[in-house]
Parts: structure tokens; C-alpha cells; sequence
């Protein structure tokens, strides 16, 4: 089946823009996380949902950054006026229930200049 | 604050040889600790330890996890170029609204040469 799809693969931004990223989870997954991946180190937890509710938001890094999921399903994390270190790929995760395993997507690739 | 600590943070290997990587980790509420492999692209689930001292296998890769030790390995044998990437491990949070929430080491960065 369809594993985890994320949208664009690439962003570049000017610095302060706002852009949205996109995340379509494996269907029937409850759980869906995000990560930001700076390079070379592993992801940093973000953000996560069961279904339509943000249950944790104790790794968005500023109030730049906003995640929502309002029917369960897909979600976007938008991160407004981005700053250079913003730049980062960010990761999307999925899973059935909270003590399963995550399944990631391709990630998007941000870059902001 | 969750850590977790991987090593080596890169390694360099022939073709045939045999790798261990490590991973120690502390973290609240521990539930498991998953090891995943990523390429140019996402990151592949390999396997989810929730029991210490039980070998998980698939293929030419192994893992276990030392509860007590608040560690885990991964090996994998007769290594193939196929292997190089980077393997991260993650302990996963079970505590209230932090529920389901990874932390991950460094990575270890594999590289294997014909």
C-alpha cells in the first residue's frame, strides 16, 4: 500500500516568507509526528497528533512554527516569516497508535536564503 | 531530557565484514527502542526492541536490547554496499501527552567498500 507522502520535496524561501509544508500519513494511522532533521543529525521531535488532536507541541522551536491536522488526516506545519535556521529537511511520521512503530516520509527539504 | 548516543558516528568497511553498532539511551518512561536505516531519503524501519535480551533478526542484521545496561546493538554481517547509509537508533517515550515520541542518536554513518 501507500506509505507516507509528503509535499514538495523542496522549498526554497527567502528569508521571511511563510511557507507550508504538507503530509499525507499512511491511511487508518492514527499518530502522525514531525521531525526536523538539520544535517548530519538525527531528527528532533516537533509535534504530535492523535487524529485531529495536538497532543504535544514541545519541540516546535519558536511560535513561527504551527502544525494542524483538523480532520485527522493529512496535516501541514507552517512555519511563518522563516529565518536561515529554519533550513532543514522535515520529516513526517505515521503510525497506528502511539506504541507502534513510525513509518516516515521522503521528507521536505527547506532551504531559506 | 531524553538522550540518546550512538556509536561509533562513522565507520569504514570491506565488503564481507561484520559491524556492530551501538546505542545507549535515557529516556523517561522508556517503551522501546527502534533502529531505523536512512539513505538519501526517509528513514526505514529495521526493528522495534521492547524486551531485553531478545535477539530480533532479519536477514543479515540483528539487534538486541539491554534493559539494564540502557543499551542496544545492532549487527549486521557479511556487510554489502548495499548496507552504507546511515543507521539511527531512537528511544521511544511512553509518559503521558509525550507518548509515542522518539528520540534519536546521532546516527552512525556506515560506509562499505567493495
Amino acid at each position: 500500500g501507500a506509505g507516507v507522502s509528503q509535499s514538495p520535496r523542496y522549498k526554497v524561501a527567502k528569508r521571511g516568507q511563510d511557507v507550508a509544508l504538507r503530509c499525507d500519513p499512511i491511511s487508518g494511522h492514527v499518530s502522525l509526528f514531525w521531525y526536523q532533521q538539520a544535517l548530519g543529525q538525527g531528527p528532533e521531535f516537533l509535534t504530535y497528533f492523535q487524529n485531529e488532536a495536538q497532543l504535544d507541541k514541545s519541540g516546535l522551536p519558536s511560535d513561527r512554527f504551527f502544525a494542524e491536522r483538523p480532520e485527522g488526516s493529512v496535516s501541514t506545519l507552517k512555519i511563518q516569516r522563516t529565518q536561515q535556521e529554519d533550513s532543514a529537511v522535515y520529516l513526517c511520521a505515521s503510525s497506528p497508535g502511539p506504541s507502534y512503530e513510525q513509518y516516515f516520509g521522503p521528507g521536505t527539504r527547506l532551504t531559506v536564503t | 531530557e531524553d538522550k540518546v548516543v550512538q556509536s561509533p558516528l562513522s565507520l569504514v568497511v570491506h565488503e564481507g565484514d561484520t559491524v556492530t553498532l551501538n546505542c545507549s539511551y535515557e529516556v523517561t518512561n522508556f517503551r522501546s527502542l527502534l533502529w531505523y536505516k536512512q539513505e538519501k531519503k526517509a528513514p526505514t524501519f529495521l526493528f522495534m526492541l521492547t524486551s531485553s535480551g531478545i535477539e530480533k533478526k532479519s536477514g543479515r542484521l540483528s539487534s538486541i536490547l539491554d534493559k539494564k545496561e540502557l543499551s542496544s546493538i545492532l549487527n549486521i554481517t557479511a556487510t554489502q554496499t548495499g548496507d552504507s547509509a546511515i543507521y539511527l537508533c531512537a528511544g521511544h517515550n511512553a509518559g503521558g501527552t509525550s507518548y509515542g515520541k522518539l528520540t534519536f542518536g546521532q546516527g552512525t554513518i556506515l560506509t562499505v567498500h567493495p
